[in-house]
């Protein structure tokens, strides 16, 4: 199965906010309310910021929420920051548990 | 703390193998499903398997399917990854990774505590 399709990249201004899309089938993020965002830094492990489509980890800023349309998924963080600088990730669940990751989305804050 | 930390990574030739572990510390590691998701050099994330709290239930991406094995030892608190017949397209980080929440809460498919990660290269 092919990764779920992310743009390359994003970017915005502080302060500003921004949306990444991860896009799948009616077999992963269509078919399930199971998609994740992770937030990876350079040389670092992945954070999880959103799970299960909308739902923040605690300690994850209330600037982050998701969101799922048919078979796109959403990230938006608002009110953006210079430490949101990051690479994100999706996932969604597939079946009998395995897992499927997007692309990946290299976000700059101008 | 509540943590997970990785060993057994290193250079090996094509067409060996390796052991990784992933030791938990600060949670009832019982009672969580477990994850192994790797990186390559410069690119994304992609999940390589996945065994659940008990260990009688496993899946694998097609990947590395019949070349992998994951495991775990609820009482030494360790999960493992079995890698045979291993490829330079192996070549990697490998994070261990544990689910959300506990068996019962199905909060099963998304993995909140990772680890550094260990590097596997393989290469003649």
């Amino acid at each position: 199965q092919s990764a779920l399709t992310q743009p390359a990249s994003v970017s915005g201004s502080p302060g500003q906010s921004i949306t990444i899309s991860c896009t799948g089938t009616s077999s992963d993020i269509g078919g399930y309310n199971y998609v994740s965002w992770y937030q990876q830094h350079p040389g670092k492990a992945p954070k999880l910021m959103i799970y299960d489509v909308t739902n923040r980890p605690s300690g994850v800023s209330s600037r982050f929420s998701g969101s799922k349309s048919d078979y796109t998924a959403s990230l938006t963080i608002s009110g953006l920051q210079a430490e949101d600088e990051a690479d994100y990730y999706c996932s969604s669940y597939i079946s009998r548990g395995s897992l499927i990751f997007g692309g990946g989305t290299k976000l700059t804050v101008l | 703390e509540v943590q997970v930390v990785e060993s057994g990574g290193g250079l090996v030739q094509p067409g060996g193998s390796l052991r990784l572990s992933c030791a938990a510390y600060g949670f009832t590691f019982s009672t969580y499903w477990m994850y192994w998701v790797r990186q390559a050099p410069g690119k994304g994330l992609v999940w390589v398997s996945r065994i659940n709290n008990d260990g009688d239930s496993t899946t694998y991406a097609d990947s590395v399917k019949g070349r992998f094995t994951i495991s775990r030892d609820n009482a030494k608190n360790t999960l493992y990854l079995q890698m045979n017949s291993l490829r330079a397209e192996d070549t990697a980080i490998y994070y261990c990774a544990r689910a959300v929440g506990p068996t019962n809460s199905w909060l099963y498919y998304s993995m909140d505590v990772w680890g550094q990660g260990t590097t596997v290269t393989v290469s003649s």
